[in-house]
């Protein structure tokens, strides 16, 4: 079983729409957790941390659930620019693990 | 910004042969550097992590002869696919920690797109 899952999409969403994705992890170990996003042939770059309490930062909302050991990215009115794919990543034992990333196509 | 370079961003190469990516912090000084490699539609998988002037510490499964990794110094990290073949082909990115930071605030490089033929 891979460390952090997420459903590959691809989304299909018109501009306006809010879009959810859904990550999980396996290892309880993981400290903390972020999304990424990365363009096509792009390095990742970071989105947002990810924390219990919830955190938002303009149209994003992350929310962890340890519990749950599940993550999620909520994405509000949506932009074309926001078409790219978003990695969960979990963090422990001072390395980074990457999901296989899910991608958001945003259509006019 | 913190900034990374990578070089070459491209490379295609002949079977066999070896090749050597560079991976730059280019305005802050890196004791701790990371090579991942991304195949299509996969995650970035996590290779090695390169610490200056000691030996890489490389993930199960990468094979530390096939990929030497020289940190030297605290600006430069490289790697060497030696020997490289087909499936070798793939997305490597290297990352670097400025200073004592944390591992998760690690910066990316821009990324090197290997094609072995």
């Amino acid at each position: 079983r891979k460390e952090v899952e997420q459903d590959p999409g691809p989304f299909n969403v018109p501009e306006g729409a809010t879009v959810a994705f859904n990550c999980t992890y396996s290892n309880s170990a993981s400290q903390s957790f972020f999304w990424y996003r990365q363009d096509c042939r792009k390095e990742p770059k970071l989105l947002m941390s990810v924390y219990s309490s919830g955190n938002e930062d303009g149209r994003f909302t992350a929310q962890l659930n340890r519990a749950s050991q599940y993550i999620s990215l909520l994405i509000r009115d949506s932009k074309l620019s926001d078409s790219a794919t978003y990695l969960c990543v979990g963090g422990g034992n001072n390395k980074l693990i990457f999901g296989a990333g899910t991608r958001l196509a945003v259509h006019p | 910004g913190a900034v990374v370079s990578q070089h070459p961003s491209r490379v295609i190469c002949k079977s066999g042969t070896s090749v050597k990516i560079e991976c730059r912090s280019l305005d802050f000084q890196a004791t701790t550097m990371f090579w991942y490699r991304q195949f299509p539609k996969q995650s970035l998988m996590l290779m090695a992590t390169s610490n200056e002037g000691s030996k890489a510490t490389y993930e199960q499964g990468v094979e530390k002869d096939k990929f030497l990794i020289n940190h030297a110094s605290l600006t430069l990290s490289t790697l060497t696919v030696t020997s490289a073949h087909p499936e070798d082909s793939s997305f490597y990115i290297c990352s670097a920690l400025p200073g004592q930071g944390a591992y998760n605030e690690q910066f990316f490089g821009p990324g090197t797109r290997l094609t072995v033929l």
